[in-house]
Formats: C-alpha cells, sequence, structure tokens
C-alpha cells in the first residue's frame, strides 16, 4: 500500500530498554522527520532527514538516534529508554523541508 | 530564540458559527507557514502559505498570511461538528532549516 505506515503502533517498554520504531514511506520522499507529541508541548522535532545518509537534530534530539541507509526507511532509536520519552512520536515525510508533510498514524510508547 | 505561538488555545462554539484561529511567529529566514488539523490521529495538511495577502481557500476554510505583522490566521465559517480537531500551525525557516511547530488550537463544535 503506498503512503507511510510506522510500527509498532503501540509499544510498553521499561526504563533502560533500547526500543526501535520503524517509519517506512512508498513516496521516494526526499524529506523525513521524527516528531514526539506531548500534552503542553505540541509538536516538537526530534531529528530529521534531507536523504539517504543524511540526518539533522531537530529541537529535542538528546536519548534518540536515527539512521536512514535506504529513502523509503528511517527508523528512530532509544537507546536506554526513559519515562521522560513516554509519549505519541510521528513520523513525516515530504518532497521539500518547506512543503507540506505527510505523517504517519503515530505510535504511542509508554517507558515504565 | 525563534517560536510560533497560537491563539486561543482552546475554543468552543455552537456549529453555524465562523471562528479565527492565529498563529504569530518570530522566525529567522522565514520560509512559509503550513496549516494543519488534527483529530484523533496524524496531522492533516490544510494550507501552505509563503506570500503575504494572498488567501489560500478550501471550502469553507481559508487562510491569510501577513509577513510584515508576523502572522497568519485561518477562519473556518459556518462551522460543522467534524471541525472538531486541533489546528496546528508550523513555520518553515530556511536558516537551518528548521521546523517549528505552535501548541496548537483545539476547537470544540458543540451541535
Amino acid at each position: 500500500d503506498a503512503g507511510i505506515t510506522q510500527s509498532p503502533r503501540y509499544k510498553i517498554t521499561e526504563t533502560g530498554r533500547q526500543v526501535t520504531l520503524m517509519c517506512h514511506q512508498t513516496w521516494s520522499h526526499s524529506y523525513m522527520f521524527w516528531y514526539r507529541q506531548d500534552l503542553g508541548h505540541g509538536l516538537r522535532l526530534i531529528y530529521y532527514s534531507a536523504a539517504a545518509d543524511i540526518t539533522d537534530k531537530g529541537e529535542v534530539p538528546d536519548g534518540y538516534v536515527v539512521s536512514r541507509s535506504k529513502t523509503e526507511n528511517f527508523p528512530l532509536t532509544l537507546e536506554s529508554a526513559t519515562r521522560s520519552q513516554t509519549s505519541v512520536y510521528f513520523c513525516a515525510s515530504s518532497w521539500t523541508i518547506h512543503n507540506e508533510q505527510f505523517f504517519g498514524p503515530g505510535t504511542r510508547l509508554t517507558v515504565l | 530564540e525563534d517560536k510560533v505561538v497560537q491563539s486561543p488555545l482552546s475554543l468552543v462554539v455552537h456549529e453555524g458559527d465562523t471562528v479565527t484561529l492565529n498563529c504569530s511567529y518570530e522566525v529567522t529566514n522565514f520560509r512559509s507557514l503550513l496549516w494543519y488539523k488534527q483529530e484523533k490521529k496524524a496531522p492533516t495538511f490544510l494550507f501552505m502559505l509563503t506570500s503575504s495577502g494572498i488567501e489560500k481557500k478550501s471550502g469553507r476554510l481559508s487562510s491569510i498570511l501577513d509577513k510584515k505583522e508576523l502572522f497568519s490566521i485561518l477562519n473556518i465559517t459556518a462551522t460543522q461538528t467534524g471541525d472538531s480537531a486541533v489546528y496546528l500551525c508550523a513555520v518553515v525557516s530556511s536558516r537551518d532549516d528548521k521546523i517549528i511547530f505552535g501548541k496548537g488550537t483545539r476547537l470544540h463544535i458543540l451541535p
């Protein structure tokens, strides 16, 4: 199916564990983004990527790692999860940095 | 520090009313401003504005940008219960390719 997908949709993990959230898009968009959304903060950019093998930090990158070996995939890894990383995570993609972004369905992550 | 401020934070109106949502920004090297609608899922795109004074319109929704005064408004006329959502404003800066979202306006339409 065409579009942007995220997996898993829901994840519960424990403090200190490594967690990887997956994002896959079928449009061959150049840009991909990871956001977290928390009450009172709106959407905050974690990392973004302009193309394969090019990634840049956003507003809140600490505690997260990304990679982009293929254009269509942009996984986000929490190397050692903390309770403060409990959030809803959205992946998005777009053709350019300033055009509309297409968002995935989100992953709700709970860190106990 | 770059920032995007939306107002009001929440709004409750009756079906049929007209609402105006505000987005003001202080961003270095402004490039574009985008509006999104978020129901109980992922945000969906509404409008992108880059030029001052040009209204973008789609059905009952319209938006305009004022680059001199650094704000945009989103108007919704003849509101319906399906317009209930969080409306997000995002500004893109060409300096560092930065994207900043406002905290959103939560709109609730009463039948």
